[in-house]
Protein backbone atom coordinates (compact mmCIF):
# COMPACT_ATOMS: atom_id res chain seq x y z
CA UNK A 1 0.00 0.00 0.00
CA UNK A 2 1.17 3.45 -0.59
CA UNK A 3 -0.80 5.02 2.02
CA UNK A 4 0.23 7.35 4.61
CA UNK A 5 0.05 6.05 8.10
CA UNK A 6 -0.29 8.27 10.52
CA UNK A 7 1.08 7.48 14.55
CA UNK A 8 -0.31 7.96 17.17
CA UNK A 9 -4.14 7.72 16.11
CA UNK A 10 -5.17 9.99 19.11
CA UNK A 11 -3.50 12.24 20.87
CA UNK A 12 -4.47 14.36 24.14
CA UNK A 13 -2.85 17.08 25.24
CA UNK A 14 -3.08 20.39 27.09
CA UNK A 15 -3.57 24.08 25.98
CA UNK A 16 0.51 25.61 25.77
CA UNK A 17 1.85 21.98 24.97
CA UNK A 18 3.23 20.73 21.81
CA UNK A 19 1.69 18.17 19.66
CA UNK A 20 3.50 16.33 17.28
CA UNK A 21 2.21 13.89 15.01
CA UNK A 22 3.71 11.51 12.47
CA UNK A 23 3.27 9.88 8.98
CA UNK A 24 5.28 7.16 7.31
CA UNK A 25 5.00 6.00 3.54
CA UNK A 26 6.32 3.17 1.31
CA UNK A 27 6.83 4.48 -1.47
CA UNK A 28 8.90 7.50 -3.59
CA UNK A 29 7.27 10.44 -2.87
CA UNK A 30 6.72 13.97 -5.34
CA UNK A 31 5.98 16.18 -2.06
CA UNK A 32 3.91 15.43 0.92
CA UNK A 33 1.24 17.63 2.45
CA UNK A 34 -0.65 17.57 5.45
CA UNK A 35 -4.53 18.69 6.32
CA UNK A 36 -6.51 19.60 9.12
CA UNK A 37 -10.34 18.18 9.18
CA UNK A 38 -12.66 19.77 12.08
CA UNK A 39 -15.48 17.13 13.18
CA UNK A 40 -18.12 16.68 9.98
CA UNK A 41 -16.07 19.56 8.03
CA UNK A 42 -13.88 18.95 5.09
CA UNK A 43 -10.26 19.49 5.15
CA UNK A 44 -8.13 21.99 4.72
CA UNK A 45 -4.15 21.87 3.57
CA UNK A 46 -1.99 23.11 6.01
CA UNK A 47 1.69 22.72 4.83
CA UNK A 48 3.14 21.12 1.50
CA UNK A 49 6.86 19.39 2.01
CA UNK A 50 8.56 18.69 -1.75
CA UNK A 51 10.74 15.65 -1.41
CA UNK A 52 13.92 17.71 -1.77
CA UNK A 53 13.21 19.57 1.34
CA UNK A 54 13.87 19.28 5.17
CA UNK A 55 12.17 21.45 7.21
CA UNK A 56 9.29 23.71 6.57
CA UNK A 57 7.89 26.36 9.21
CA UNK A 58 4.18 27.85 8.79
CA UNK A 59 3.29 29.42 11.95
CA UNK A 60 2.85 27.41 14.39
CA UNK A 61 3.44 24.37 12.35
CA UNK A 62 6.67 22.65 12.14
CA UNK A 63 7.19 20.08 9.02
CA UNK A 64 10.31 17.77 8.48
CA UNK A 65 10.83 15.21 5.90
CA UNK A 66 12.86 12.72 6.18
CA UNK A 67 12.82 10.50 2.76
CA UNK A 68 16.11 7.86 3.81
CA UNK A 69 13.13 6.78 6.48
CA UNK A 70 10.51 7.63 4.60
CA UNK A 71 8.45 9.55 7.28
CA UNK A 72 7.47 13.17 8.02
CA UNK A 73 6.52 14.97 11.26
CA UNK A 74 3.72 17.35 12.12
CA UNK A 75 4.59 19.72 14.93
CA UNK A 76 1.76 21.94 16.57
CA UNK A 77 3.87 24.58 19.18
CA UNK A 78 2.04 26.58 22.15
CA UNK A 79 -1.50 24.15 21.18
CA UNK A 80 -4.56 25.47 21.27
CA UNK A 81 -8.45 24.39 22.27
CA UNK A 82 -8.99 25.44 18.74
CA UNK A 83 -6.35 23.06 17.08
CA UNK A 84 -8.62 20.08 17.84
CA UNK A 85 -9.44 18.53 15.26
CA UNK A 86 -7.99 15.15 12.87
CA UNK A 87 -5.07 15.78 10.93
CA UNK A 88 -3.91 13.70 7.97
CA UNK A 89 -1.29 13.34 5.74
CA UNK A 90 -1.28 12.98 1.63
CA UNK A 91 1.29 11.86 -0.81
CA UNK A 92 1.93 13.05 -3.94
CA UNK A 93 3.50 10.52 -6.02
CA UNK A 94 5.28 11.41 -8.73
CA UNK A 95 3.97 11.04 -12.74
CA UNK A 96 0.34 11.00 -10.48
CA UNK A 97 -2.11 13.49 -10.49
CA UNK A 98 -4.04 12.25 -7.19
CA UNK A 99 -3.04 12.34 -3.48
CA UNK A 100 -3.25 9.01 -1.27
CA UNK A 101 -4.14 10.06 2.41
CA UNK A 102 -3.56 8.00 5.56
CA UNK A 103 -6.24 7.64 8.06
CA UNK A 104 -5.58 10.35 10.11
CA UNK A 105 -4.50 11.73 13.95
CA UNK A 106 -7.41 12.73 15.95
CA UNK A 107 -5.93 15.49 18.02
CA UNK A 108 -7.98 16.95 21.60
CA UNK A 109 -6.77 20.14 23.13
CA UNK A 110 -8.14 20.75 26.28
CA UNK A 111 -8.41 23.98 28.07
CA UNK B 1 -11.15 33.74 -5.40
CA UNK B 2 -11.67 30.55 -5.79
CA UNK B 3 -14.95 28.77 -4.12
CA UNK B 4 -16.29 24.94 -4.23
CA UNK B 5 -19.89 23.91 -3.27
CA UNK B 6 -21.13 20.90 -3.01
CA UNK B 7 -25.05 19.93 -1.94
CA UNK B 8 -26.59 18.25 -0.38
CA UNK B 9 -25.09 18.86 2.93
CA UNK B 10 -26.93 15.58 4.40
CA UNK B 11 -29.07 12.90 2.90
CA UNK B 12 -30.63 9.68 4.40
CA UNK B 13 -31.99 7.84 1.26
CA UNK B 14 -33.48 4.25 1.71
CA UNK B 15 -31.90 1.41 -0.05
CA UNK B 16 -32.08 0.89 -3.74
CA UNK B 17 -32.56 4.73 -3.77
CA UNK B 18 -30.75 6.53 -6.59
CA UNK B 19 -28.18 9.19 -5.76
CA UNK B 20 -27.08 12.17 -7.12
CA UNK B 21 -24.65 14.30 -5.56
CA UNK B 22 -23.06 17.74 -7.11
CA UNK B 23 -20.17 19.81 -6.89
CA UNK B 24 -19.27 23.15 -8.50
CA UNK B 25 -15.96 25.37 -8.53
CA UNK B 26 -16.23 29.16 -9.20
CA UNK B 27 -13.27 31.17 -9.57
CA UNK B 28 -10.90 29.27 -11.27
CA UNK B 29 -10.71 26.86 -15.09
CA UNK B 30 -10.32 23.87 -16.04
CA UNK B 31 -9.74 22.02 -12.20
CA UNK B 32 -8.90 18.61 -11.22
CA UNK B 33 -11.80 17.07 -9.57
CA UNK B 34 -12.12 14.73 -6.92
CA UNK B 35 -14.58 12.44 -4.99
CA UNK B 36 -13.53 10.97 -1.88
CA UNK B 37 -15.44 8.48 1.11
CA UNK B 38 -14.68 9.21 4.26
CA UNK B 39 -16.16 6.10 6.99
CA UNK B 40 -16.35 6.71 10.20
CA UNK B 41 -12.79 6.76 11.85
CA UNK B 42 -11.03 5.83 8.85
CA UNK B 43 -9.00 8.10 5.96
CA UNK B 44 -10.00 9.63 2.74
CA UNK B 45 -10.67 6.79 -0.21
CA UNK B 46 -10.43 8.04 -3.65
CA UNK B 47 -13.88 7.27 -5.98
CA UNK B 48 -13.60 9.04 -8.62
CA UNK B 49 -11.18 11.94 -10.53
CA UNK B 50 -11.79 13.88 -13.73
CA UNK B 51 -9.11 16.08 -15.66
CA UNK B 52 -11.53 17.54 -18.06
CA UNK B 53 -15.01 17.42 -19.12
CA UNK B 54 -16.00 13.91 -19.86
CA UNK B 55 -13.07 12.43 -18.39
CA UNK B 56 -13.19 9.99 -15.61
CA UNK B 57 -10.81 8.10 -13.75
CA UNK B 58 -11.96 5.51 -11.11
CA UNK B 59 -9.87 4.04 -8.64
CA UNK B 60 -12.09 1.84 -6.92
CA UNK B 61 -14.96 -0.17 -8.64
CA UNK B 62 -18.56 0.14 -6.54
CA UNK B 63 -22.58 0.79 -6.94
CA UNK B 64 -20.95 4.48 -7.47
CA UNK B 65 -20.31 6.79 -11.39
CA UNK B 66 -19.35 10.13 -11.37
CA UNK B 67 -20.00 13.01 -14.25
CA UNK B 68 -18.32 15.88 -15.49
CA UNK B 69 -21.18 17.59 -17.65
CA UNK B 70 -19.34 20.85 -17.91
CA UNK B 71 -15.98 21.96 -16.96
CA UNK B 72 -16.25 23.07 -13.48
CA UNK B 73 -19.31 20.99 -12.37
CA UNK B 74 -18.53 17.15 -10.98
CA UNK B 75 -21.61 14.67 -10.13
CA UNK B 76 -21.22 11.22 -8.17
CA UNK B 77 -24.58 8.96 -8.83
CA UNK B 78 -25.64 5.62 -7.87
CA UNK B 79 -28.97 3.92 -9.60
CA UNK B 80 -29.22 1.86 -6.61
CA UNK B 81 -27.64 2.86 -2.95
CA UNK B 82 -26.65 -0.33 -0.75
CA UNK B 83 -26.19 -0.09 3.07
CA UNK B 84 -22.74 0.23 2.40
CA UNK B 85 -22.31 3.25 0.43
CA UNK B 86 -23.20 5.25 4.01
CA UNK B 87 -20.42 7.64 4.49
CA UNK B 88 -19.01 11.11 4.42
CA UNK B 89 -18.32 12.27 0.82
CA UNK B 90 -15.67 14.95 -0.19
CA UNK B 91 -15.83 16.58 -3.45
CA UNK B 92 -12.26 18.52 -3.92
CA UNK B 93 -10.31 20.55 -6.74
CA UNK B 94 -7.13 21.24 -7.22
CA UNK B 95 -4.74 23.55 -10.01
CA UNK B 96 -3.12 21.71 -12.65
CA UNK B 97 0.12 21.76 -11.74
CA UNK B 98 2.87 19.30 -10.23
CA UNK B 99 1.98 20.06 -6.31
CA UNK B 100 -1.17 18.55 -6.23
CA UNK B 101 -2.81 20.42 -3.54
CA UNK B 102 -6.52 19.98 -2.92
CA UNK B 103 -8.89 22.57 -1.75
CA UNK B 104 -12.10 20.28 -0.45
CA UNK B 105 -15.97 21.24 -0.32
CA UNK B 106 -18.00 20.31 3.47
CA UNK B 107 -18.88 17.37 2.09
CA UNK B 108 -22.27 15.18 2.21
CA UNK B 109 -23.17 13.01 4.56
CA UNK B 110 -25.21 10.23 3.07
CA UNK B 111 -26.99 7.75 5.43
CA UNK B 112 -28.19 4.92 3.46
CA UNK B 113 -31.34 3.15 5.41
Amino acid sequence: SQQGEEDPQALSIQEGENATMNCSYKTSINNLQWYRQNSGRGLVHLILIRSNEREKHSGRLRVTLDTSKKSSSLLITASRAADTASYFCAKKNSGYSTLTFGKGTMLLVSP
Amino acid sequence: SQTIHQWPATLVQPVGSPLSLECTVEGTSNPNLYWYRQAAGRGLQLLFYSVGIGQISSEVPQNLSASRPQDRQFILSSKKLLLSDSGFYLCAWSVRTNTGELFFGEGSRLTVL
